[in-house]
């Protein structure tokens, strides 16, 4: 069964600092992964995807992927009350063409 | 329209009843998911479309639930019978063609179900 895992939090920095979140997947045919903002009560929107080895910076986020250990992380730098919101990392595979999300990480940033 | 829109946003209901819940996905995007949210949980993968191949029914949680797609565009969820357990908020999502790994999924607004 394809998962994915993710610490369920909270995960609190202060302001300024920087969050790191993690992920990891279970299904080595996994080759697109996505990292979703979900506010309270809204609907999860997403921050960035990553399909190769390696980092990937947008602004003040990085998406890391390490296929080898079927790792993803999402650092979030100088983090703002406003980042505060949970994270939902999600896989896909090329072929199966579902998503597999994890359970999110509460993120709480404090001012 | 710009977005995935989703009807309607709230709904009560009495246990025992039967509901539907419609979403029309964004225009040109073949894949359409439902989800359903508990309250402080995770997405809970229910059904998915592609196209007109036969849908991913493998997370539909009963036989009161089912879901079709008409056309390819409009989506209707419907559960039969509605326990208190149902209620949620029940989440669509469309992307484009599954084609290349990394269309992203785009979500609605979602419809929060109450179970009386």
């Amino acid at each position: 069964q394809k998962e994915v895992e993710q610490n369920s939090g909270p995960l609190s920095v202060p302001e300024g600092a920087i969050a790191s979140l993690n992920c990891t997947y279970s299904d080595r045919g996994s080759q697109s992964f996505f990292w979703y903002r979900q506010y309270s009560g809204k609907s999860p929107e997403l921050i960035m995807f990553i399909y190769s080895n390696g980092d990937k910076e947008d602004g003040r986020f990085t998406a890391q992927l390490n296929k080898a250990s079927q790792y993803v992380s999402l650092l979030i730098r100088d983090s703002q009350p406003s980042d505060s919101a949970t994270y939902l990392c999600a896989a896909r595979d090329n072929y199966g063409q579902n998503f597999v999300f994890g359970p999110g990480t509460r993120l709480s940033v404090l001012p | 329209g710009a977005g995935v829109s989703q009807s309607p946003s709230n709904k009560v209901t009495e246990k025992g009843k039967d509901v539907e819940l419609r979403c029309d996905p964004i225009s040109g995007h073949t894949a359409l998911y439902w989800y359903r949210q508990s309250l402080g949980q995770g997405l809970e993968f229910l059904i998915y479309f592609q196209g007109n191949s036969a849908p991913d029914k493998s997370g539909l949680p009963s036989d009161r639930f089912s879901a079709e797609r008409t056309g390819g565009s409009v989506s209707t969820l419907t559960i039969q019978r509605t326990q208190q357990e149902d209620s949620a908020v029940y989440l669509c999502a469309s992307s484009l063609s599954a084609g290349l790994g990394y269309n992203e999924q785009f979500f609605g607004p979602g419809t929060r179900l109450t179970v009386l």
